[in-house]
């Protein structure tokens, strides 16, 4: 079973800022299957990023992904207020398709 | 894209069973979609419940496999959770969700959520 951890738990960064979420992986991911998802209160999770580093349309250029094997990374290069909310990796490289526990971005 | 959207009791009692329903609008349940369902506990991460291609071919989390059931109805164009045993643990806001594909991948559409509270 792979385990993801996400770090930091909680981010506190201002608008304008750059973000740098963490998702380290054990064991490693085979293909880079990895996920990054937004989630804000009351609304469903959002798909940001696939295959650790390919975009969804429609989703900002200021997101990207990067990574491989066991350490992912999402990075926001300029926060928006909109941008504040929790952030899950996810593999599905094998069941379980386990979800890193989030971090929380939060404003400063 | 579909659309998706939960449904089922709100309150379970200890010891029962949660039963959920996911109705799916803007595409059909015989897509070649994995169909899945998500939980998130309150003031907790999200955790992936299991997933079902129409064919009936399902995936469990190997944690919850002895008490979940996730099976497809084509004529009402839905899918549904069956978790049995329930707890107090198993309290949650419950998602379905659906990745476009028939091989395991991200979830692309997601329904927003029920909650189902397990208590006496």
């Amino acid at each position: 079973e792979i385990v993801l951890t996400q770090s930091p738990g909680t981010l506190s960064l201002s608008p304008g800022e750059r973000a740098t979420l963490s998702c380290r992986a054990s064991p490693s991911v085979p293909g880079n299957y990895v996920a990054w998802y937004q989630h804000k209160p009351g609304q469903a999770p959002r798909l940001l990023i696939y295959g650790a580093s390919t975009r969804i349309t429609g989703i900002p250029d200021r997101f990207s992904g990067s990574g491989s094997g066991a350490d992912f990374t999402l990075t926001i290069s300029r926060l928006e207020p909109e941008d504040f909310a929790v952030y899950y990796c996810q593999h599905y490289a094998g069941s379980p398709r386990s979800f890193g526990q989030g971090t929380k971005l939060e404003i400063k | 894209q579909v659309q998706l959207q939960e449904s089922g009791p709100g309150l379970v009692k200890p010891s029962g069973t949660l039963s959920l329903t996911c109705a799916v609008s803007g595409g059909s349940i015989s897509n070649n979609y994995l169909w899945t369902w998500v939980r998130q506990p309150p003031g907790k991460g999200l955790e992936w419940i299991g997933e079902i291609f129409h064919s009936g071919r399902t995936t469990y989390n190997p944690s919850l496999k002895s008490r979940v059931t996730i099976s497809v109805d084509k004529s009402k164009n839905q899918f549904s959770l069956k978790l049995t045993s329930v707890t107090a643990a198993d309290t949650a806001l419950y998602y379905c969700a659906a990745h476009r594909g028939e091989t395991p991948g991200p979830l692309d559409d997601w329904g927003q959520g029920t909650l189902v509270t397990v208590s006496s």
